[in-house]
C-alpha cells in the first residue's frame, strides 16, 4: 500500500511568496493532520481534520498559514506570505478510523521549506 | 495538558551496548505512551505503544518500554545496539482519547563501531 505522500520534498523560497504544500493521505484513513518540526521547537501540531472538517487549528501559527481538506484524498498548507522564520520541515499524517486518538499515526516523508 | 521530557538531547553507545533512551510524562489522566522513531530524511514510524495494557511493551526492532505509574516514566531500551538503530527517537503521549499526540524533543541516538 502507498503511504501517506507529500509534495513537494524540498522547496525553497524566497520572503513574500505564496507556499503550497500537498498531501494525500492513505486511502480509508479518517484523520489527517499537519505538523512542523524545528530544530528549535520539535514537532508542533498545526491543524487536524477528521473526515475533512478541520476539529483544531489553534496550533497554526499566524492568520499567514490555512490549511483545506476538499476531499478525503487531499490536503493543503497554504502559507501567504512567507517569512524566513516558516523555514521548517511539515509533515503530514493520517490515521486508521478509531485510532487517531491512540497514537497510531502514519507519516508522510515531509515538505523541507526553507525561506530565504 | 500533557506533556513529556526526554532527557538527553543526543545518547552515544557502540555497537552491540545496551541502548537506553529516557522518557518522562505528565499527564492528568492516566495516559497512552508512545516511541516513534525517525531515520533522516524521513517521516516518523510508530515503534511501539502502551495503551493501559501490559505494562512492558515490545516493538519493532527488538526495541521495548516499560510504563512505571510510579516513577511517570516510560524508558526505551534494547539490549544490544546496530548500527541501523541510528535515528532519532521521540516519545509521545496522549491523554487516551481525549487529546492528540504531543512529542517530546527528541533524541538522536548515535551507534559507533
Amino acid at each position: 500500500d502507498a503511504g501517506v505522500i507529500q509534495s513537494p520534498r524540498h522547496e525553497v523560497t524566497e520572503m513574500g511568496q505564496e507556499v503550497t504544500l500537498r498531501c494525500k493521505p492513505i486511502s480509508g484513513h479518517d484523520y489527517l493532520f499537519w505538523y512542523r518540526q524545528t530544530m528549535m521547537r520539535g514537532l508542533e501540531l498545526l491543524i487536524y481534520f477528521n473526515n475533512n472538517v478541520p476539529i483544531d487549528d489553534s496550533g497554526m501559527p499566524e492568520d499567514r498559514f490555512s490549511a483545506k481538506m476538499p476531499n478525503a484524498s487531499f490536503s493543503t498548507l497554504k502559507i501567504q506570505p512567507s517569512e524566513p522564520r516558516d523555514s521548517a520541515v511539515y509533515f503530514c499524517a493520517s490515521s486508521v478510523p478509531g485510532t487517531a486518538n491512540t497514537g497510531e499515526l502514519f507519516f508522510g516523508e515531509g515538505s523541507r521549506l526553507t525561506v530565504l | 495538558a500533557q506533556s513529556v521530557t526526554q532527557l538527553g538531547s543526543h545518547v552515544s553507545v557502540s555497537e552491540g551496548a545496551l541502548v537506553l533512551l529516557r522518557c518522562n510524562y505528565s499527564s492528568s489522566v492516566p495516559p497512552y505512551l508512545f516511541w516513534y522513531v525517525q531515520y533522516p530524511n524521513q517521516g516518523l514510524q510508530l515503534l511501539l505503544k502502551y495503551t493501559s495494557a501490559a505494562t512492558l511493551v515490545k516493538g519493532i526492532n527488538g526495541f521495548e518500554a516499560e510504563f512505571k505509574k510510579s516513577e511517570t516514566s516510560f524508558h526505551l531500551t534494547k539490549p544490544s545496539a546496530h548500527m541501523s538503530d541510528a535515528a532519532e527517537y521521540f516519545c509521545a503521549v496522549s491523554d487516551k482519547g481525549y487529546s492528540t499526540l504531543t512529542f517530546g524533543k527528541g533524541t538522536m541516538l548515535l551507534v559507533s563501531p
